[in-house]
């Protein structure tokens, strides 16, 4: 089946640990982004990718890193920098940037 | 700065019910305008978007209509029934902007048997 694929479903974080979420898609889409979403909140988008080794920053970047070595990968870093870590983290992608965005099923990153 | 504002922050109705969610937005210079829905835990799924240049889209029980000049949309939803019960969030896209949407904070339904 085509779409998109978070992982690990669930990810504890310690205190000055940097950890990866995986987001990986076999749509064939040109375009991925990261958001992060906190309670009865909406989606703040944090970084995205319009195409291989290309990505621009969002609303809330700070203390996150990204990279697009695949078209179909664009694993996000959450860094000691970022205080705040503990939300739901949300993958999407899109064929290119002004089309629709489909989105994977996220990950709960928490705080040990 | 656009801003995106979604009332009332949760619903419940009884099964059955025709009901309208709410979607405004400040700047009016939009490329389109999406509504999802989410279930608890899960990512969201594109239920309707709206261009621009439309006033609106139907799918099923489903109608979304867009006011651009007073920055307003509607999500219409005929005949509700339980399965409706989600999360429904609406997102603009910026004219010029590219790829980024803008999301309001979501509507919280329930629908009652």
């Amino acid at each position: 089946d085509g779409g998109i694929t978070q992982s690990p479903k669930y990810l504890f974080r310690k205190e000055g640990q940097n950890v990866t979420l995986s987001c990986e898609q076999n749509l064939n889409h040109d375009a991925m982004y990261w958001y992060r979403q906190d309670p009865g909140q909406g989606l703040r988008l944090i970084y995205y990718s319009q195409i291989v080794n290309d990505f621009q920053k969002g609303d809330i970047a700070e203390g996150y890193s990204v990279s697009r070595e695949k078209k179909e990968s664009f694993p996000l870093t959450v860094t000691s920098a970022q205080k705040n870590p503990t939300a739901f983290y949300l993958c999407a992608s899109s064929i290119f940037v002004d089309q629709p965005q489909h989105f994977g099923d996220g990950t709960r990153l928490s705080i040990l | 700065k656009q801003e995106v504002t979604q009332i009332p922050a949760a619903l419940s109705v009884p099964e059955g019910e025709n009901l309208v969610l709410n979607c405004s937005f400040t700047d009016s210079a939009i490329y389109n305008l999406q509504w999802f829905r989410q279930d608890p835990g899960k990512g969201l799924t594109s239920l309707l978007l709206i261009q621009s240049s439309q006033r609106e889209q139907t799918s099923g029980r489903l109608n979304a209509s867009l006011d651009k000049s007073s920055g307003r949309s509607t999500l219409y939803i005929a005949a509700s029934q339980p399965g409706d019960s989600a999360t429904y969030l609406c997102a603009v896209r910026q004219a010029g902007n590219t790829g980024k949407l803008i999301f309001g904070q979501g509507t919280t339904l329930q629908v009652k048997p």
